[in-house]
């Protein structure tokens, strides 16, 4: 069964850059069937997508957080990563990594259980 | 890109049915059959529901539906069960620069 488990700092000082990885197991991040994404939730709001890589390298970043957003992959660890630039208090969330279809299809089918980020000096 | 527009709650006796519209554009709801929406109890992940506007994962009860008119999605819950009392969320596919556009969110209450 494939699960997802996002790890990190929960504690990041504001403008510094916010790094978070997410493991991949029972299953293969290599797939040619699946792209791997991060949403996040700031508290009590709803959700925003971040962005989303394919095991190739390949990336689509939501626009509105393009310029800071960098998404890789390692594939040799299973896991992919997210990295945010230049925090402030409104990328406060829970951050959440998911899969879903590389192509012909959208929805995000498998999700982690998320890891809770907060931006405080 | 905004957010898909969700009424912020909407509540229902056990068994009765609740309906839960998700609006958006014809860049996004409108223009694509890949709405899916999402179960979100507190302090849980987001679960899959139904995808691609009407069809549901194994294992997600029939009491789930979901339709699509014009620039407008919808949820029923048929048979509303306790265990439904939570967040629900939609989604759209918003075009290959933005890809993913999430809604407003909906709390659903079992009174």
């Amino acid at each position: 069964q494939l699960q997802l488990q996002e790890s990190g700092p929960g504690l990041v000082k504001p403008s510094e850059t916010l790094s978070l990885t997410c493991t991949v197991s029972g299953g293969s991040i290599s797939s040619s069937s699946y792209y791997w994404g991060w949403i996040r939730q700031p508290p009590g709001k709803g959700l925003e997508w971040i962005g989303s890589i394919y095991y190739s390298g390949s990336t689509y970043y939501n626009p509105s957080l393009k310029s800071r957003v960098t998404i890789s992959v390692d594939t040799s660890k299973n896991q992919f990563s997210l990295k945010l630039s230049s925090v402030t208090a409104a990328d406060t969330a829970v951050y959440y990594c998911a899969r879903h279809p590389y192509s012909g299809d959208y929805y995000m089918d498998v999700w982690g259980k998320g890891t809770t980020v907060t931006v405080s000096s | 890109q905004s957010a898909l527009t969700q009424p912020r709650s909407v509540s229902g006796s056990p068994g009765q049915s609740v309906t839960i519209s998700c609006t958006g554009t014809s860049s996004d709801v409108g223009g694509y059959n890949y709405v899916s929406w999402y179960q979100q109890h507190p302090g849980k992940a987001p679960k899959l529901m139904i995808y691609d506007v009407s069809k549901r994962p194994s294992g997600v009860p029939d009491r789930f539906s979901g339709s699509k008119s014009g620039n407008t999605a919808s949820l029923t819950i048929s048979g509303l069960q306790a265990e439904d009392e939570a967040d629900y969320y939609c989604c759209s596919y918003a075009g290959s620069y933005t890809l993913y556009v999430f809604g407003t969110g909906t709390k659903v209450t079992v009174l």
